[in-house]
């Protein structure tokens, strides 16, 4: 069966400081995995997006992830927060490239920044 | 890319009544996905809907609550029905292309 998991509800992390969020996923097949931020009372924001090509992902902001395939992990990682990082993060997982492909939510990590 | 728009943005609707929210894609898209987002949570599916044939509901979600229309490849709407406090979320309407998905702005919707 296909899952996601956000290892951590809430980060909080001081201003200046590396931020790392985790993702496990489990999948029968190659996956795409992909990183959203979502910041209060806004829409979804893709961060950035795994699909088979190099491991370490760059997004937008300065945010960045490897996609490690014998830890089944996808990590999200900035090695300097800013205040502007605190919203919502969530890991997601999609199997299959068409149209018809489901994708699945991990439960999200609530990201703080302290000044 | 896809661009996808939504109507109403927001509602504020009484307990008892109905909402039908529009979902419309500037693509072409064999399915469209509806997706609830309660207060404080991640978003769960609540069906799929593939153009020509009946939406495909998830554990937990009844058309009779939840009738999707999928009229063309390009809009589907999702009708809240009965509406009771604990139907207040968003609902975002995503679908997938080119193996990225692409959602919604979403409809925050408060049940009084």
């Amino acid at each position: 069966a296909q899952s996601v998991t956000q290892l951590d509800s809430h980060v909080s992390v001081s201003e200046g400081t590396p931020v790392l969020l985790r993702c496990n996923y489990s999948s029968s097949y190659s996956p795409s995995l992909f990183w959203y931020v979502q910041h209060p009372n806004k829409g979804l924001q893709l961060l950035l997006k795994y699909t088979s090509a190099a491991t370490l992902v760059k997004g937008i902001n300065g945010f960045e992830a490897e996609f490690k395939k014998s830890e089944t992990s996808f990590h999200l990682t900035k090695p300097s927060a800013h205040m502007s990082d605190a919203a919502e993060y969530f890991c997601v997982v999609s199997f299959g490239y068409s149209s018809a492909s489901k994708i699945i939510f991990g439960s999200g990590t609530r990201l703080s920044i302290r000044p | 890319s896809a661009v996808i728009s939504q109507k109403p943005s927001r509602d504020i609707c009484q307990r008892g009544t109905s909402l039908t929210i529009q979902c419309q894609v500037d693509s072409q898209v064999t399915m469209m996905f509806w997706y609830r987002q309660q207060p404080g949570q991640s978003l769960t599916l609540i069906a799929t809907a593939n153009q020509g044939s009946e939406a495909t509901y998830e554990s937990g979600f009844v058309i009779d609550k939840f009738p999707i229309s999928r009229p063309n490849l390009t809009f589907s709407t999702l009708t809240v029905s009965n509406m009771s406090p604990e139907d207040s979320s968003i609902y975002l309407c995503s679908v997938t292309l080119g193996g990225e998905q692409f959602f919604g702005p979403g409809t925050r919707l408060t049940v009084l």
